[in-house]
């Protein structure tokens, strides 16, 4: 399984676009790159989840460059709700089983 | 989503107690998983079963034993709890892309 590293702290205002990387050097063939979002003692949510190029849904955009060694989350114009543990994950598609997390990105939103 | 539902929601015990958590899922999924988190630190996987008779350790299983009563039905237990296994734990059912995490369980023993 692939370890990642990512920022340990990010901070941001409202409106603002804020791209997380997320780094994972020994990414597989067979892996995804999967991001969740955490609140205060609550689980894990599912956010976006991509293998290459760019994926897009209603809350966010996830960036794979073509080696595929890092990747972006980014969130468009964040609210003062989009403050949380943001979570990167590489794991083999379709394997949920083995879920690594890691520390995360703790980000703030400022007003 | 899974809906994935854990009980009790808090729980304050004494060292050497048996514990017990309880999770529920209502989308008859065969794979279910348990995690806890300490302060400050991601998830990590206590078990997971691929059904009921397929039980699974996870990184951490050490002090933890689990029931799969039904495919519903996931507990955790901790036969003798001690200190360091307060945190917060996870019950998780798949979803695509990944697993959807019930509401938590804030475990303390003191």
């Amino acid at each position: 399984l692939a370890k990642t590293t990512q920022p340990i702290s990010m901070d941001s205002y409202e409106g603002q676009e804020v791209n997380i990387t997320c780094s994972h050097n020994n990414i597989a063939t067979n892996d995804y790159i999967t991001w969740y979002q955490q609140f205060p003692s609550q689980g894990p949510r599912f956010i976006i989840q991509g293998y290459k190029t760019k994926v897009t849904n209603e809350v966010a955009s996830l960036f794979i460059p073509a080696d595929r060694k890092s990747s972006t989350l980014s969130l468009p114009r964040v609210s003062l709700s989009d403050t949380a543990v943001y979570y990167c994950l590489v794991g083999e598609g379709g394997n949920t089983d083995k879920l690594i997390f890691g520390t995360g990105t703790r980000l703030q939103v400022f007003p | 989503d899974a809906d994935v539902t854990q009980t009790p929601r808090n729980r304050i015990t004494k060292t050497g107690k048996r514990i017990m958590l309880e999770c529920s899922q209502t989308k008859g999924h065969d794979r279910m998983y348990w995690y806890r988190q300490d302060p400050g630190l991601g998830l990590r996987l206590i078990y997971y079963s691929f059904d009921v008779k397929d039980i699974n350790k996870g990184e951490i299983s050490d002090g933890y034993s689990v029931s799969r009563q039904a495919q519903a039905k996931f507990s955790l237990s901790l036969e003798s709890a001690i200190p360091n296994q307060t945190a917060l734990y996870f019950c998780a059912a798949p979803q695509e892309g990944g697993q959807f995490f019930g509401p938590g369980t804030r475990l303390t023993v003191l």
